[in-house]
């Protein structure tokens, strides 16, 4: 089956424009997270969606971050008035239910790059 | 202030012979442990895992050894092949009551021929 899709693969922006970042996760997968990594840093953990829940935004770093998630599936990372410190590689993955037990399948991420 | 540190950034071994990667974290919260792969333009790819209430776990050339007294954990791979090469991320999590992972920055193994 398909694994875990992110669109687009490379992203460059200019300093102060919005971005949508995308993920669809695997099929069937209630619990979708969000994690970016900086350059030498390790996974930064931002957001993620269990179901039908609210979701756990306490990794998110300012409020220009948002996302959301539509019918369960889709989820969509909004970045505002983009920032270079910004700039990294977002990355989706989902597992088949919440938890940390629960193996989670990242997707090969979005390069963001804001001049 | 990391929860999670791989305290090496590199490692470089030769072929055939044993790799050993490290992690050490601070939450005793922390239940639930795996080990992730990546390789360059690729997303995290899991390898093994363990749960606190065993010190070691199995599969194939891979082994994971958790000492909770020490907050330490460790991965061995034992022949080391050139496949190998990636860096390797330990990651953390609570698994009964947050659905995160919390991830050190990463070791870069290079196994030589």
């Amino acid at each position: 089956g398909a694994g875990v899709s992110q669109s687009p693969s490379n992203k460059v922006t200019e300093k102060g424009k919005d971005v949508e970042l995308r993920c669809d996760p695997i099929s069937g997968h209630t619990a979708l997270y969000w994690y970016r990594q900086s350059l030498g840093q390790g996974l930064e953990f931002l957001i993620y969606f269990q179901g039908n829940s609210a979701p756990d935004k306490s990794g998110l770093p300012s409020d220009r971050f948002s996302a959301e998630r539509t019918g369960g599936s889709v989820s969509t990372l909004t970045i505002q008035r983009t920032q270079q410190e910004d700039s990294a590689v977002y990355l989706c993955a989902s597992s088949r239910k919440w938890g940390g037990s629960y193996e989670q399948y990242f997707g090969p991420g979005t390069r963001l790059t804001v001049t | 202030d990391q929860q999670v540190k791989q305290n090496s950034p590199s490692l470089s071994v030769q072929e055939g012979r044993i790799s050993i990667l490290n992690c050490d974290y601070t939450n005793s919260m922390f239940d639930y442990f795996l080990w992730y792969k990546k390789y360059p333009a690729e997303g995290p790819t899991f390898l093994i895992s363990i749960s606190s209430i065993k010190d070691k776990n199995e599969d194939g050339r891979f082994t994971v050894f958790l000492n909770k007294s020490a907050k330490h954990l460790s991965l061995h791979i034992v022949p080391s092949q050139p496949g190998d090469s990636a860096v390797y991320f330990c990651a953390a999590g609570e698994g009964g009551s947050q659905g995160n992972l919390i991830f050190g920055k990463g070791t870069k193994l290079s196994v030589k021929p």
